[in-house]
């Protein structure tokens, strides 16, 4: 167990909704880091906060945004979704900004239909 | 993409055997790291090496680092059947603030 806890596990929605998911950091880390795993893209990079701001931008699309509250829980917002949004959702956290090891979360599984 | 490729792509060893993967990169790194991932499961951090370092061990595992070649290699000794699982190498940028994952390799090690 990581420390880092995401809901909901499974999510199964339409094309064209919009989901939230949510994840909470271990106890005192202060970067969150979402990523996106699908079979065909591999584990890819969405963004990443710490302490509440947004420090750095992968490959997210514009249809998604994500924050992080003062408690560092942080949600990923989903929206017009469409079939290849369809994915495992990672969250992470480590302690510091920058390069230190990441420890993840079990992950929500997004399908879209 | 700057996104590491790793090589094979998938790995099938008897138990007791070695595995070795490996995996390229593009660009100038502050540190690599490297992940396994059970299957449908949260990835789990193993070893970081940073890009002053040439090699580095920790257990059964020995990370060695070439940034001359923008490459690294993961072995795995006397692999037991628990290890079965996909390896990912990460790279993080300079800055510290861009994560590349590489494409994974699939490790199934036969008992």
């Amino acid at each position: 167990d990581s420390g880092v806890t995401q809901t909901p596990k499974h999510l199964i929605t339409a094309t064209g909704q919009r989901v939230t998911l949510r994840c909470s950091p271990r106890s005192g880390d202060l970067s969150v880091y979402w990523y996106q795993q699908s079979l065909d893209q591999g584990l890819q990079f969405l963004i990443q906060y710490y302490n509440g701001e947004e420090r750095a931008k992968g490959n997210i699309l514009e249809r998604f945004s994500a924050q992080q509250f003062p408690d560092l829980h942080s949600e990923l917002n989903l929206s017009s979704l469409e079939l290849g949004d369809s994915a495992l959702y990672f969250c992470a956290s480590s302690i510091l900004l920058g390069s230190n090891e990441q420890f993840f979360g079990p992950g929500t599984r997004l399908t879209v239909l | 993409s700057q996104q590491g490729e790793e090589d094979p792509q998938a790995l099938s060893i008897q138990e007791g055997e070695n595995a070795t993967m490996n995996c390229s990169y593009k660009t100038s790194i502050n540190n690599l790291q490297w992940y396994r991932q059970n299957s449908g499961r949260g990835l789990v951090h193993l070893i970081l090496i940073r890009s002053n370092e040439r090699e580095k061990h920790s257990g059964r595992l020995r990370v060695t680092l070439d940034t001359s070649k923008k490459s690294s290699s993961l072995l795995i000794t006397a692999s037991r059947a628990a290890d079965t699982a996909s390896y990912f190498c990460a790279t993080v940028s300079r800055t510290g603030n861009q994560f590349y994952f590489g494409t994974g390799t699939s490790l199934t090690v036969i008992p």
